[in-house]
């Protein structure tokens, strides 16, 4: 199984909601990431949790918020979001953080109203 | 710095016909190098990955090259077919990182 899952596939909130984006993989990575993809962008990253615990927060405003509760799961949760931050949002894992192909997520497409 | 650039930005064929994207580099230290495809508001799915010692790459109608020496790859797709028509990103990693950098991508028409 070299699949990444994502739900949901699309979201749209407004900017009081509270929401959360989840992703999930069953390949033994130790490393999983979020990355934030505006449109005809490439991918931007977010945050790379290495065995569970966070290791890179690439500067990313608090009102993402990101959870690891276990190696398999990788949660994204959103408050007070800004129209701006209406993007894709792409799960990636890979075996660990410091090499080894990146398996990407469908993505959640984000709309906020 | 490290960048990678891709050419050209978009292409247009004809369904059937070949096509050959290219990819120039300058990340170092290299570790290896992949080509994704990107069809419109989905993940990007891997078609290739190569690292330093490897100098072409297949993946059914996908054929990358990598020049190490260079620091060029390039992403050759045959008989090209409606569902071809996406964006084709290169990807390059350095080695010992969690960094990947992406290049613009180059986007695909392919036509009847």
């Amino acid at each position: 199984d070299t699949e990444v899952t994502q739900t949901p596939k699309h979201l749209v909130m407004g900017m009081t909601n509270k929401k959360s984006l989840k992703c999930e993989q069953h390949m033994g990575h130790r490393a999983m990431y979020w990355y934030k993809q505006k449109a005809k962008k490439p991918p931007e990253l977010m945050f790379v949790y290495s065995y569970e615990k966070l290791s890179i927060n690439e500067s990313v405003p608090s009102r993402f918020s990101p959870e690891c509760p276990n190696s398999s799961l990788l949660n994204l949760h959103l408050h007070a979001l800004q129209p701006e931050d209406s993007a894709l949002y792409l799960c990636a894992s890979s075996q660990t953080w410091t090499g080894g192909e990146q398996y990407f997520g469908p993505g959640t497409r984000l709309t906020v109203t | 710095k490290n960048q990678v650039e891709q050419s050209p930005q978009s292409l247009i064929i004809l369904e059937g016909k070949n096509c050959t994207l290219q990819c120039n580099y300058t990340v170092s230290p290299f570790s290896n190098l992949r080509w994704y495809k990107q069809d419109t508001g989905r993940g990007p799915v891997s078609l290739t990955i190569m690292t330093f010692s490897e100098n072409t790459k297949s993946n059914g109608r996908y054929t990358a090259t990598l020049d190490a020496d260079t620091k060029q790859s390039s992403l050759h797709i045959t008989a090209s077919q409606l569902s071809d028509s996406a964006s084709y990103i290169c990807v390059v990693s350095r080695a010992g990182s969690y960094q990947l950098t992406f290049g613009k991508g180059t986007k695909l028409s392919v036509i009847p």
